[in-house]
């Protein structure tokens, strides 16, 4: 059964303070792994699809990176605007469903 | 990437009574969406494929007489909450597979049974 863990289970930083979130993860052959943002009350918006391990995807103050049990989201400088849960997901080879983690819920205080 | 809308985005409704979500495919010929319910404070957990021409694939645990789901066209996709409950009550997103099977979230729909 595929499983995916996320830590912390919430994060509070200073603006401008630089952190990481972790998603590990066990699956039967990984065809993709998936990171969203959520805001309360909103559904989840799509962020990056990793691969394979190895590759790092970057976008504004995110990178996501891979290997093969775990990915991290890197968050730099990061300002109020970057509040939300930060959902991972696996999606195993030969399937299209994915299984999502609780998520990170990240507060970012000015 | 996909625009996907929902309608209702929240519906209060009383026991016993029957509730349909849409989830519509905006600018994309979805032949596959899902279903997904999430709890307060709980990620989100899949209920259904909706193939479009073609019954449903329901998650386990997931009573496909209680939450019908029909995807009679590539933009549309229905769930129906049948003989709703309090215990019903949640947060039913849906999504499309695009672009080498990213999924694509619309809004969500808050269901409160009372």
């Amino acid at each position: 059964e595929d499983q995916v863990t996320q830590s912390p289970e919430a994060l509070r930083l200073q603006e401008g303070e630089s952190s990481s979130l972790n998603c590990s993860y066990t699956v039967s052959g990984l065809r993709g792994l998936f990171w969203y943002r959520q805001d309360p009350g909103k559904g989840p918006e799509f962020l990056f699809t990793l691969y394979s391990a190895g590759e790092e995807k970057e976008k504004e103050r995110l990178k996501a990176t891979l290997t093969k049990k775990e990915s991290f989201l890197h968050i730099t400088a990061p300002k109020p605007e970057d509040s939300a849960t930060y959902l991972c997901a696996v999606q195993a080879a030969g399937y299209s469903t994915l299984t999502f983690g609780k998520g990170t819920m990240l507060l970012v205080s000015p | 990437g996909a625009v996907v809308s929902q309608h209702p985005s929240w519906v209060i409704c009383k026991s016993g009574t029957s509730v349909k979500i849409e989830c519509r495919s905006l600018d994309f010929q979805a032949t596959t969406m899902f279903w997904y319910r999430q709890f307060p404070k709980q990620s989100l957990m899949l209920m259904a494929t909706s193939n479009e021409g073609s019954k449903a694939t329901y998650e386990q645990g997931v009573e496909k007489d209680k939450f019908l789901i029909n995807h009679a066209s590539l933009t549309l996709s229905t769930l129906t909450v049948t003989s709703a409950h309090p215990e019903d009550s949640s947060f039913y997103i849906c999504s499309v597979e695009q672009e080498q099977e990213t999924q694509y979230f619309g809004p969500g729909t808050r269901l409160l049974v009372l």
